[in-house]
């Protein structure tokens, strides 16, 4: 498809468990960011990817999160020992601009919703 | 990141206008005005943006305050597919283009 993809869509996970979640962007894309989600709020930003280089990731909530986009297209955010806390939806979204130049639109994938238990 | 303010919900009928407000006092010069909306259990999807003119594509229109300290999203006939979430985002001219979402506008259509 056209657009960005994420997988899993939901996942179930029990507390301390490690998980995974896939976001493909765009063909292209140069900027890719990871948002946070919790029922009924706006999207929390995480992190930012220029290609392969990992330019932001001030909103990262703890050492528990870590992200990656090895060869500057896919990207995968992993949360190790999964607390009740981390429960939301993660969105993924790219964008063609880089940095400095971009004013352009997002694009938005549906997400992954995390639940642990 | 310069902050905006949005009422918390608003209520529309179907095939009327809707006038969604935003206020944005402290914005810079160089601070793009963004629209984003957020269909239930979807991720949000770009609206509209403009920086000083007011703006127009086939989803909606931009008036912005010739002192840019607010803007109007202006959906011109509501559907029932237009009940969402509106958020309204200023966005530097300089930056990598990060969005800072704030609590946004819940638009309710009745048929």
């Amino acid at each position: 498809g056209a657009g960005v993809s994420q997988s899993p869509r939901y996942k179930v996970a029990k507390r301390g468990q490690d998980v995974a979640l896939r976001c493909d962007p765009i063909s292209g894309h140069v900027s890719l960011f990871w948002y946070q989600q919790a029922l009924g709020q706006g999207p929390e930003f995480l992190t930012y990817f220029q290609n392969e280089a990992q330019l932001d990731k001030s909103g990262l909530p703890s050492d528990r999160f870590f992200a990656e986009r090895p060869e500057g297209s896919v990207s995968t955010l992993k949360i190790q020992r999964t607390q009740q806390e981390d429960s939301a939806v993660y969105l993924c979204a790219s964008s063609l601009g880089r940095l400095g130049k971009n004013t352009g639109e997002l694009f938005f994938g549906e997400g992954s919703r995390l639940t642990v238990l | 990141d310069a902050k905006t303010t949005q009422p918390n919900s608003m209520e529309s009928n179907e095939e009327e206008p809707v006038h969604l407000p935003c206020n944005h006092s402290t914005i810079s010069g160089t601070d793009y005005i963004h629209w984003y909306r957020q269909l239930p259990s979807q991720g949000p999807e770009y609206v509209i943006h403009g920086l000083t003119s007011n703006v127009n594509n086939r989803m909606a229109s931009l008036a912005i305050a010739e002192d840019r300290k607010s803007s109007t999203l202006i959906l011109h006939r509501a559907t029932l597919r237009d009940a969402a979430v509106y958020y309204c985002i200023l966005k530097g001219g300089t930056s990598y283009g990060k969005l800072t979402f704030g609590q946004g506008t819940i638009l309710t259509v009745h048929p």
